[in-house]
Order: structure tokens, then sequence, then C-alpha cells
């Protein structure tokens, strides 16, 4: 059974930098894209990056694109993001997000969640 | 940018059909995917490729996806089902992921 696991999150000042980790098990993660979806309290769900799964390419929400960095450890199962410049506008539950299709040269749908990790600025 | 439009709030009463639409400007030409939120739980995907299920997701959640709108229906509405719906696609053309705004389905 997969299962993702965020950490990571906290609390930071504006300008302030955090990296999360989602650690993977039950699955082989070099294998499938992967994804960061955040939701600021109250309300939806916004996408934030994708990678693929080969870590050839990494794809941004507009909003994050020059301050984020999304990145992955096939050998240690993890997958990173790192915030840098964190401003009022990124506090959300940050949840990573496995793709469902194997191999896939871009972004499918989203077969399993982490339960989240919050990050206030 | 590509935008999905939900209807904020559906209601239907137990034992009843709800249906969740999303418009997008091609719905047609894009695979949609739909996730289940319950409060304070992370999302969970119900429908896949516009009308696929997921293991262990009951046939009651189908979905369908023609002209400019996609559907998701529920059959035999339970209370266990009342939740936010979202939708969801890859734009190409941005290589960005689009979710809708999210339906909040409320069971009478």
């Amino acid at each position: 059974q997969v299962q993702l696991v965020e950490s990571g999150g906290g609390v930071v000042q504006p300008g302030g930098s955090l990296r999360l980790s989602c650690a993977a098990s039950g699955l082989f993660l070099r294998t499938y894209g992967m994804h960061w979806v955040r939701q600021a309290p109250g309300k939806g769900l916004e996408w934030v990056a994708f990678i693929r799964y080969d870590g050839t390419e990494q794809h941004y929400t507009d909003s994050v694109k020059g301050r984020f960095t999304i990145s992955r450890d096939n050998s240690k199962n993890t997958l990173y993001l790192q915030m840098n410049g964190l401003r009022d506008g990124d506090t959300a539950i940050y949840y990573c997000a496995k793709d469902g299709r194997a191999f896939g040269d871009y972004a499918n749908w989203f077969d399993s969640w982490g339960q989240g990790t919050l990050v206030t600025v | 940018s590509y935008v999905l439009t939900q209807t904020p709030s559906v209601s239907v009463a137990p034992g009843k059909t709800a249906r969740i639409s999303c418009g997008g400007k091609n719905g047609a030409s894009q695979s949609v995917h739909w996730y289940q939120q319950k409060p304070g739980q992370a999302p969970v995907l119900v429908v896949y490729d516009d009308s696929d299920r997921p293991s262990g997701i009951p046939e009651r959640f189908s979905g369908s996806n023609s002209g400019d709108t996609a559907t998701l229906t529920i059959s035999g509405v339970e209370a266990g089902d009342e939740a936010d719906y979202y939708c969801q696609v890859w734009d190409g053309s941005s290589e960005h992921v689009v979710f809708g705004g999210g339906t909040k389905l409320t069971v009478l």
C-alpha cells in the first residue's frame, strides 16, 4: 500500500525559507511523476509543482516560479520542495501527491496523497 | 490561463442523484479527473480519465465529458458523500495542472 508522509512545515517569517520532504513507501518512486499541491485555509486546491518520474522536467505554478524548487532523490524514495522568499500568500497545507500514470511524460491524475504539512508565513 | 469553472454548491436529498459540473474552454479535449475532500482530510481520487473509477470507489460515482463540460454523477447519494469535490486537468499548452474552484455537496 502506497504511503506518502510529508514533513518540514512550520512557522516562518516573510522572506524566509523552508524545505518540505515527502517520504514514500510501498512503491518505487522513480516510476512516477510527483506533485506538490497546496490548500490555503478555507480555500480550494492549488497545484504548486510537478517533477517527471526521472527528474528531467519540472513545472511550476506562476506564483512560485523562481522561488520554489521541486526535486527528488529516487534512491531515498523522497520528494522535496525548497521554498525560498516565502510570502503571506504561501500560507497553506502542502500535500505531496503521486501521479497516477507510470513513466508519464506529463502530469495526469493524483492517485495517492499524503496527509499534508502546514506552512505558516 | 486555463480556467475550470465549478458551481460552488449543490444540495441533494439522500437516495437521489447529484450532478457536479466542471466547465472548461476545451473540456472535451482534456481528460478530467475528480477528487473528493472531506473536512480535515486529504483529497481522494474518485474518477480519472473522464470516466474511470479507481479500485475501492463505489459504482455510484461516475464521470462523463462532452463538449465543454465534464460531469461527476453520484447516484443514490448517502450522507457520507457530503464533501467538497474538485475537477482537475493537465493543460498541455501552459504545462500547468489546473483545479476547478470546488463544489460543496450538501446532503439534505
